[in-house]
C-alpha cells in the first residue's frame, strides 16, 4: 500500500541519451513534485505540478522537463543526460506548499 | 529566498542519550515546518510537523516547537535508540513568498546511535 511509486528504481545510462523517470500515485493528490538528492545539498526541487497539464519550474530545472497528462502520473525527462545529473531522484505528492508531502522510494540514476 | 540551516553531522550518540538537532530558517511568509527522516536506501518519511508559531509537533518520542521569535524548529528526543539511526531533514513549506510550491530542505543531519 505504497500510494506512490517510482520506476525504474535504478538506471545506468550514457551521456547524451534521453532518460524518462516515472512517478505514479494512487491517492488523487493535486500536487506532485520532483526533487534530486545530492550529498551536501539535501533535496532540491526540480519541477512541480499543480494539476493536469499545469507545471512549473523549481530551483534546479535546467536540463529537465516534465509532463502530467493524468492526475496519477508525473514524468521527468532528461532530454540529453549529463554526468552532473547523476543523482537520486525523488517524487512526492501533496496538497500544496504548506502541506505534508509524501515521498516515493527514489530512483538512483548514474550517467556515465 | 527561503532557506533552512541545520547541523550536518554526523552526530554520534550512545543509546539512551538526549538528542537535539538544531534547525533555523529564513522565510518571507508564514511557513509550515517539517522534520523528515530517511532510513538507508529509502525515501523520506514525515516525522512531525507544525503549521504556526508555538505549535509543537510530536511523534515516536520526538518533539519540535515552532519558535517564530528565534526562527527555529529544533528536534529533540529524550532517549534515543539504535533504531533512530538515520538522516534527519528539516524543511519548510511557504507559498506566500511567491516562489515554487515545493519544500525547502536543510542539508540533512546524519545521526548514528551506538549501543
Amino acid at each position: 500500500d505504497a500510494g506512490i511509486t517510482q520506476s525504474p528504481r535504478h538506471k545506468v545510462t550514457e551521456t547524451g541519451t534521453p532518460v524518462t523517470l516515472r512517478c505514479h500515485q494512487t491517492e488523487n493528490h493535486r500536487y506532485m513534485y520532483w526533487y534530486r538528492q545530492d550529498p551536501g545539498h539535501g533535496l532540491r526541487l526540480i519541477h512541480y505540478s499543480y494539476g493536469v497539464k499545469d507545471t512549473d519550474k523549481g530551483e534546479v530545472s535546467d536540463g529537465y522537463s516534465v509532463s502530467r497528462s493524468k492526475t496519477e502520473d508525473f514524468l521527468l525527462t532528461l532530454e540529453s543526460a549529463t554526468s552532473s545529473q547523476t543523482s537520486v531522484y525523488f517524487c512526492a505528492m501533496g496538497a500544496g506548499a504548506q502541506e505534508t508531502q509524501y515521498f516515493g522510494p527514489g530512483t538512483r540514476l548514474l550517467v556515465l | 529566498g527561503d532557506s533552512v540551516t541545520q547541523m550536518e553531522g554526523p552526530v554520534t550518540l550512545s543509546e539512551e542519550a538526549f538528542l537535539t538537532i538544531n534547525c533555523t530558517y529564513t522565510a518571507t511568509g508564514y511557513p509550515s515546518l517539517f522534520w523528515y527522516v530517511q532510513y538507508p536506501g529509502e525515501g523520506l518519511q514525515l516525522l512531525l510537523k507544525a503549521t504556526k508559531a508555538d505549535d509543537k509537533g510530536s511523534n515516536k518520542g520526538f518533539e519540535a516547537t515552532y519558535r517564530k521569535e528565534t526562527t527555529s524548529f529544533h528536534l529533540e528526543k529524550g532517549s534515543v535508540q539504535v533504531s533512530d539511526s538515520a538522516v534527519y531533514f528539516c524543511a519548510l513549506g511557504d507559498h506566500s513568498g511567491g516562489g515554487a510550491d515545493g519544500l525547502t530542505f536543510g542539508k540533512g543531519t546524519h545521526l548514528i546511535i551506538q549501543p
